[in-house]
């Protein structure tokens, strides 16, 4: 089975600009979580999409977005965006609930905001 | 609130060597418990989950303990070797059939192995 797959890799934006980040899932997933990961914070949830409704949310700004389409992919928006949104970007994809289910990630979107 | 502590934050051995990392945790009602291992710049690769009723789990080199009294658990890797240099992240999880919100995350053990 192909893994989660995250694109782009990488990206470069500048301030006030917006960014749209693409997790696939894992094939018969259906849940995928969004997880930002600095060095000093460690990974921090965002939100997370189950059968293409948003389940839950973390503590983040409105600017950050998501959904998720019939197949399970799901995406992220940050709209202007800010120097501390410099991180990698993580999505992790479960068969069902992520507190019961294992979590597989994929390799991450490393965003640097100029 | 719930808190999951990792130690040592950094950890330096000599190849071939055994170490063992903590976790402690303060996460009501207890579900399970993952370690999960980073390369730099990649995402975490799971190592092992354990339930309530699981005290010990291997993965190759990699052996985890519970203990759900005291709320502890340790990731003891034998026989270290290079590519084992990445961080350690220790996982718990609140509630059993919860979402992700109920998943707290430690900050990682950050290990390196020295030839």
């Amino acid at each position: 089975k192909a893994g989660v797959t995250q694109t782009p890799r990488y990206l470069i934006k500048t301030r006030g600009q917006q960014v749209t980040l693409s997790c696939s899932p894992i094939s018969g997933h259906r849940s995928v979580s969004w997880y930002q990961q600095t060095p000093g914070q460690g990974l921090q949830f965002l939100f997370e999409y189950f059968s293409e409704t948003q389940r839950n949310k973390g503590n983040f700004p409105g600017r950050f977005s998501g959904r998720q389409f019939s197949n399970s992919r799901s995406e992220m928006n940050v709209s202007t965006l800010e120097l501390g949104d410099s991180a990698l970007y993580l999505c992790a994809s479960s068969l069902a609930a992520s507190g019961s289910y294992e979590q597989f990630f994929g390799p991450g979107t490393r965003l640097t905001v100029l | 609130k719930n808190q999951v502590e990792q130690s040592p934050q950094s950890l330096i051995i000599l190849e071939g060597k055994n170490c063992t990392l903590q976790c402690n945790y303060t996460v009501s009602p207890f579900s399970n418990l993952r370690w999960y291992k980073q390369d730099t710049g990649r995402g975490p690769v799971s190592l092992t989950i354990m339930t309530f009723s699981e005290n010990t789990k291997s993965n190759g080199r990699y052996t985890a303990t519970l203990d759900a009294d005291t709320k502890q658990s340790s990731l003891h890797i034998t026989a270290s070797q290079l590519s084992d240099s990445a961080s350690y992240i220790c996982v718990v999880s609140a509630t059993s059939g919860g979402g992700a919100d109920g998943l707290t995350f430690g900050k990682g053990t950050h290990l390196i192995i020295q030839p």
